[in-house]
């Protein structure tokens, strides 16, 4: 199947630093990639939709100058935190677009424990 | 409302006895429905899709009743292995990639 793979798996930074997390495709060209927040003892949430070549499309309260999405080549996007506080900790997954995996399972990457303090 | 819902748990389950749980979404529209596995807030692992007619794998099995708009999922000869939290996921029909989660029913097998 196909292989999403996400770094850090954790990281803990001060307020006020930005953190960048990658997720890669390793054996597949993913077009689009999607970014998910995790809250302890919540759901997954979509925070926005990943596309090679294009901007990002985020969700209703997701902030795009907060929360920059870099999708340059087609095996790698990348998530930014910008000016991270401690409400932003959080476990932020990306998954891959089902349909390029030639089914409909969604691939996750191994997911990033983000702690601000 | 939440757009899928869950009863968190957590169940409290023998080795070896039979569990069942489940989840109602709200968009009747939903295209497509699965089961997936999340242990110690590591990545979700694709349990198993769920099929109008109802389907099985091994010990689980899962089914889906549309007109009432929920799905479920039974574990039979429950193992300690088994002790996860179980994520329903819709897939909306006008959102191919989109998933849409709920936060996830807790099992926990004892000995």
């Amino acid at each position: 199947g196909a292989v999403v793979s996400q770094h850090p798996s954790r990281v803990i930074c001060k307020s006020g630093t930005s953190v960048k997390i990658e997720c890669r495709s390793l054996d597949f060209q993913a077009t689009t990639m999607f970014w998910y927040r995790q809250f302890p003892k919540q759901s997954l949430m979509l925070m926005a939709t990943s596309n090679e070549g294009s901007k990002a499309t985020y969700e209703q309260g997701v902030e795009k100058d907060k929360f920059l999405i870099n999708h340059a080549s087609l095996t790698l996007s990348t998530l930014t935190v910008t000016s991270a506080h401690p409400e932003d900790s959080s476990f932020y997954i990306c998954s891959a677009d089902p349909r390029l995996s030639g089914g409909i399972e969604a691939f996750f990457g191994q997911g990033t424990r983000l702690t601000v303090v | 409302r939440k757009e899928v819902e869950q009863d968190p748990g957590p169940f409290n389950v023998p080795e070896g006895a039979t569990v069942a749980f489940n989840c109602t979404y709200s968009n009747s529209a939903s295209q497509s429905f699965f089961w997936y596995r999340q242990d110690c807030r590591k990545e979700p692992k694709l349990l198993m899709s769920v099929y109008s007619s109802g389907n099985e794998d091994g010990r689980f099995t899962a089914q889906l009743n549309r007109a009432s708009q929920y799905i479920s999922l039974l574990i039979r000869d429950s193992k300690l292995s088994d002790s996860a939290t179980y994520l329903c996921v819709v897939r909306p029909t006008d959102s191919w990639g989109k998933l849409q989660f709920g936060a996830g029913t807790q099992v926990v097998v004892t000995p």
